[in-house]
């Protein structure tokens, strides 16, 4: 069965500064698909960026990017210039392209932005 | 374009009750699935329905049942509520069995007394 860690419960950082959170996963498997969803209070999960497994450039949406460590089945997500909007509960999800539509997610990583 | 849409977004139920969850997906989606989050947790996945039919489960009690309509929107049904079943229930849906980015709704609270 995968398994996705988030190792980081709570993160923060200063406005316009830089933050990486942390996730590792566990599978047997070698199509799937890697995602970072962002959860602000209000609770609706936002897509913030995804990454297929037999890609090996990294991908980046604007401030954020991941560094994808397949072999070492590692997928941290960088945040750049961060904002106060940024400030949200961050999931790391797994899915596997054989079980589509199963989102395994981590414990999550609370981020908090000083100003 | 309208993104997933659930309702309602808050509910009480008195432990023992059923509730009915419902969910429309993302339009040009056809799969629907569905998470349970409790507070402070991951979200966890109980089932999804692609043409109709239940196609993969959670680890997840028969309590839990749910139901596809022809124009892809979804149902969500607990029977037998328990005071553990209070949680956030949110919606995903996507294109071809969710072998494609995922999409979630804003959830339905749910507090059982």
């Amino acid at each position: 069965a995968q398994t996705v860690t988030q190792s980081q419960p709570e993160m923060s950082v200063q406005e316009a500064e830089t933050v990486t959170l942390s996730c590792t996963y566990d599978t047997s498997e070698s199509d799937y698909y890697l995602f970072w969803y962002k959860q602000p209070p209000s609770r609706q999960m936002i897509l913030v960026i995804r990454q297929e497994a037999y890609k090996q450039q990294n991908a980046t949406e604007n401030r954020f990017s991941v560094n994808f460590q397949k072999a070492a089945k590692s997928f941290s997500l960088k945040i750049s210039d961060s904002q106060l909007g940024d400030a949200a509960m961050y999931f790391c999800a797994f899915l596997s392209y054989n079980q589509g539509g199963k989102l395994i997610f981590g414990q999550g990583t609370e981020l908090s932005v000083k100003p | 374009d309208a993104g997933v849409t659930q309702s309602p977004t808050h509910l009480i139920k008195t432990r023992g009750q059923q509730v009915t969850l419902r969910c429309s997906p993302k339009s040009g989606h056809d799969t629907v699935s569905w998470y349970q989050q409790a507070l402070g947790q991951g979200p966890q996945f109980i089932f999804q329905y692609y043409e109709e039919e239940e196609r993969q489960r959670g680890n997840f009690p028969d309590r839990f049942s749910g139901h596809q309509f022809p124009n892809y929107s979804s149902e969500l049904n607990v029977n037998a509520l328990l005071l553990g079943d209070s949680a956030l229930y949110l919606c995903a849906s996507s294109f071809g069995q969710g072998r494609n980015t995922i999409y979630f709704g804003e959830g339905s609270w749910l507090t059982v007394v």
